[in-house]
């Protein structure tokens, strides 16, 4: 079945870059997806990519997709203590919207 | 614009107790999710509704689990009786349309249930 795996956990630098990493299994998936999810709340989506594209950026943020290998990353440039949350990659397929989530990687920034 | 609402947002029972969460989902969404998200997982789907019909339900356990989106709106997800592995966050979520184009789903804020 479909799977998607993240690291758990990543603490970086305030100013510094953070790089989280997702693989993914399911060769149909369509649309792959970046969700935060702070303390208490629910999940807010940050970005997605379309699988026939290779990047996005959006501001700070910059998804790289590596179709071949099945790996989607999610850059945030000048990490604030702000983007402290948990980050969440999914995917769906083109004929349902279901999404499937990965375990979650907390993102910890510390000045 | 309000976002999807949840309610409660957080619920203490004792086991073999029934509960009942509550979503309002955005104004003109046809289609409403209901999804569990364990602690430490990421969530997981339960049910999917396009207007009132239930099409993807394979993952609600039916046993004790029960949902309803009566008139396509507003939708109540059920259990009876709550066993003390049910603790977890339910996260509803909503989107404007079918499959086959990009829809995005927007969660509301889960009710976090606690079974004891």
């Amino acid at each position: 079945g479909e799977d998607v795996e993240q690291s758990l956990f990543l603490s970086v630098r305030e100013g510094d870059s953070s790089v989280i990493n997702c693989t993914y299994t399911d060769s149909s998936s369509t649309y792959l997806y970046w969700y935060k999810q702070e303390p208490g709340a629910g999940l807010q989506l940050l970005t997605y990519i379309f699988s026939n594209m290779d990047m996005k950026q959006d501001q700070r943020l910059t998804v790289l997709l590596n179709k071949k290998d099945k790996h989607l990353s999610l850059r945030i440039a000048d990490t604030q203590t702000g983007d402290s949350a948990i980050y969440f990659c999914a995917e769906s397929s083109y004929n349902t919207d279901k999404l499937i989530f990965g375990t979650g990687t907390r993102l910890q920034v510390f000045p | 614009e309000a976002g999807v609402v949840q309610s409660p947002r957080y619920k203490i029972i004792e086991k073999k107790q029934p509960v009942a969460f509550w979503c309002n989902p955005i104004s003109g969404h046809n289609t409403l999710y209901w999804y569990l998200q364990n602690l430490g997982q990421g969530p997981e789907l339960l049910i999917r509704y396009e207007n009132e019909e239930a099409v993807d339900d394979s993952q609600l356990p039916k046993d004790r689990f029960s949902a309803e989106r009566l008139k396509g709106v507003d939708s109540t997800l059920k259990i009876q009786p709550a066993e003390l592995g049910d603790s977890a966050v339910y996260l509803c979520a909503s989107s404007l349309g079918a499959s086959g184009v990009y829809n995005e789903q927007f969660f509301g804020p889960g009710t976090r249930l606690t079974v004891l």
